[in-house]
């Protein structure tokens, strides 16, 4: 099964300021095969369920703010939300959907400073 | 609108049985994959089932295989997991969730409210 780690478990950050998550799979979610790393990455706020905000690493999912953004390849990924608003207080968790099980990472807790 | 209305959660004692539902709207279930993805009180997302658009492929996470079964019926838009020989470990909240993958995109941009599962005696 392929681990995902997320860094930091938490973080708080002012409003208007940077904050970015990290996540690392144990092995390579990248297909070769169309040069895509299959990472997803979701927000959820308590009482709902997760909403995906990117997928292949980088991809916006429709809707989604341009605030957020993912990057990285291989092994290595970061979610940036580049100027942080209130609404964007939740957890963030990612996923590689390269391969069965789908294994989420553990979670990253986003605060207002 | 894209919907998944989930029913079918409760109290159930451990060793018991439950079937979980997730009813589907606004758009070709029988073209999506899909999963079951469940959350223990206060901790983290756990992958539980997927099941194809055809249900040709099924797999389970190892901590339910053998006792929990996906399944859809394309014809009613449906989806469903099938619990026996729960125990206290299975708690959480269980969402039904479409996938993105077969349709040229990744990650399930589509998920039901959750239904609360809870175990206990």
């Amino acid at each position: 099964d392929i681990v995902m780690t997320q860094s930091p478990d938490s973080l708080a950050v002012s409003l208007g300021e940077r904050a970015t998550i990290n996540c690392k799979s144990s092995q390579t979610v990248l297909h070769t095969s169309n040069n895509k790393n299959y990472v997803a990455w979701y927000q959820q706020k308590p009482g709902h369920p997760p909403k995906l905000l990117l997928y292949w690493a980088s991809t916006r999912e429709s809707g989604v703010p341009d605030r957020f953004s993912g990057s990285g390849s291989g092994t290595d990924f970061t979610l940036t939300i580049s100027s942080l608003q209130a609404e964007d207080v939740a957890v963030y968790y990612c996923q590689q959907h390269y391969n069965i099980p789908r294994t989420f990472g553990q979670g990253t807790k986003v605060e207002i400073k | 609108e894209v919907q998944l209305v989930q029913s079918g959660g409760g109290l159930v004692k451990p060793g018991g049985s439950l079937r979980l539902s997730c009813a589907a709207s606004g758009f070709s279930f029988n073209s999506y994959s899909m999963n079951w993805v469940r959350q223990a009180p206060g901790k983290g997302l756990e992958w539980v089932a997927y099941i194809s658009a055809s249900s040709g492929y099924i797999y389970y996470a190892d901590s339910v295989k053998g006792r929990f079964t996906i399944s859809r019926d394309n014809d009613k838009d449906s989806l469903f997991l099938q619990m026996n020989s729960l125990t206290t470990e299975d708690t959480g909240v269980y969402y039904c969730a479409r996938d993105q993958g077969g349709n040229g995109r990744g990650g399930d941009d589509s998920w039901g409210r959750g239904t609360l599962v809870t175990v206990s005696s």
